[in-house]
């Protein structure tokens, strides 16, 4: 167990619709990192959180959004869902804005039908 | 220039064998590189890592050697076991950049 929680573990959803994808980071983890894992394209970073504040950015589309809240939650936000965004999402950890040490959670598997 | 190239796609190796997965990256910034084990329905989990002031790292069964000037890094799996069937990625991180960008993966499967 690495100490990331992720709910759900699965969401079955239309195209069109919004979903909410929850993250816990390991105690006293500051970083939280999202990632989309599809079948062709491996594991893509989509975006960084550092305490509260956006750190990085990569290949996330505008369509998606996330947080990081006080008690360093995070949330990622799908909107307008199309049926290619059907992937697993993973969120990971890290000690601090430097530790390149990630700890992924279970993921969150994701079906737009 | 951020890309890391992990070859092969899929492999099959025989038990008590030696499993080499091979990554190759062309950003010289980066300077930590992990390899990431990841079973069906779980999330990756780190397995070792290197970074690029020793060629080799060993833990166990599993052995990273580094190429700096090559700019290439593997993963050496020693007398493998039908446990360490799984799918492996390689990434690679730099300083100050603390996003990990990942390799495609390399299935690989162990069979008796």
């Amino acid at each position: 167990d690495s100490g990331v929680t992720q709910t759900p573990k699965h969401l079955i959803t239309a195209t069109g619709q919004r979903v909410t994808l929850r993250c816990s980071p390991r105690s006293g983890d500051l970083s939280v990192y999202w990632y989309q894992q599809s079948l062709d394209q491996g594991l893509q970073f989509l975006i960084q959180y550092y305490n509260g504040e956006e750190r990085a950015k990569g290949n996330i589309l505008e369509r998606f959004s996330a947080q990081q809240f006080p008690d360093l939650h995070s949330e990622l936000n799908l909107s307008s869902l199309e049926l290619g965004d059907s992937a697993l999402y993973f969120c990971a950890s890290s000690k601090s804005s430097l530790s390149n040490i990630q700890y992924f959670g279970a993921g969150t598997r994701l079906s737009v039908l | 220039q951020q890309q890391v190239k992990q070859s092969p796609q899929s492999l099959i190796v025989q038990k008590g064998g030696i499993s080499i997965i091979n990554c190759a990256y062309e950003n010289t910034a980066f300077d930590y590189f992990p390899w990431y084990q990841q079973f069906p329905g779980k999330g990756p989990a780190l397995l070792i890592a290197i970074r690029p002031d020793v060629s080799e790292k060993k833990e166990g069964r599993f052995t990273i050697s580094f190429n700096k000037s090559a700019k290439q890094f593997s993963l050496h799996i020693m007398d493998s076991q039908p446990g360490d069937s799984a799918t492996y990625f390689c990434a690679a991180g730099g300083l100050g950049n603390e996003k990990l960008t990942f390799g495609t993966g390399t299935r690989l499967t162990i069979i008796p």
